[in-house]
């Protein structure tokens, strides 16, 4: 079935280590999201992709890295810089180029820094 | 640059009753707006969608949502309540790059 994989849906981290998170889609969209779900704050951009090799810094992305390397695929590196690490993160995709089409997302992944 | 407003946190209704929740945009060329709705612990699922055309468009599980330009608004709606619609509900709006949501609004529904 098509759609937004992001794995693992619950992560473990310790202080100071960084820790990527998957993102992976089958929908052959061209741009892809992440974004940070904190309580009371809704979705906060971190980063976005509108293609292969090129990336925008979103709202929040001070402590985050992201690659872009192959259609499908858009890991967000969470490093030992980001303050508050602590969150649940959404990773979504969407056509690019058609501002009228929605954003398909991923079912998150919870991340826990001890 | 754009952003979205939802101003209700927190909306509580009885069930069976009509339920209104708000959201404005600010844009300024033509608005691409979303609903979208998030059960607990999970990703979003579109609800509904406006991008040109008639002002009042229906969605996935008995919503509707209306397009105001002049009051910068597209409020989401829905004629009698279900259990099930207890939620967490975003407004979103999206230009051709990136696409912004509102802080939420937590939807719950008392028996």
């Amino acid at each position: 079935d098509g759609g937004i994989t992001q794995s693992p849906k619950y992560l473990f981290r310790k202080e100071g280590q960084n820790v990527t998170l998957s993102c992976e889609q089958n929908l052959n969209h061209d741009a892809m999201y992440w974004y940070r779900q904190d309580p009371g704050q809704g979705l906060r951009l971190i980063y976005y992709s509108q293609i292969v090799n090129d990336f925008q810094k979103g709202d929040i992305a001070e402590g985050y890295s992201v690659s872009r390397e192959k259609k499908e695929s858009f890991p967000l590196t969470v490093t030992s810089a980001q303050k508050n690490p602590t969150a649940f993160y959404l990773c979504a995709s969407r056509s690019w180029g058609q501002a009228n089409t929605e954003a398909f997302f991923g079912q998150g992944t919870r991340l826990t820094v001890v | 640059a754009q952003s979205v407003t939802q101003p209700d946190i927190h909306i509580t209704v009885s069930e069976g009753a009509s339920l209104e929740l708000r959201c404005n945009y600010s844009y300024g060329a033509t608005p691409y707006l979303f609903w979208y709705v998030q059960s607990p612990g999970q990703g979003l699922q579109l609800l509904l969608k406006y991008f040109s055309g008639d002002t009042l468009v229906q969605g996935i599980k008995g919503f509707e949502a209306e397009f105001k330009r002049s009051q910068s608004s597209f409020n989401l709606r829905k004629p009698s309540v279900h259990w099930s619609d207890a939620a967490e509900y975003f407004c979103a709006v999206g230009a051709s790059g990136d696409m912004r949501f509102g802080a939420g609004t937590r939807l719950t529904v008392k028996p």
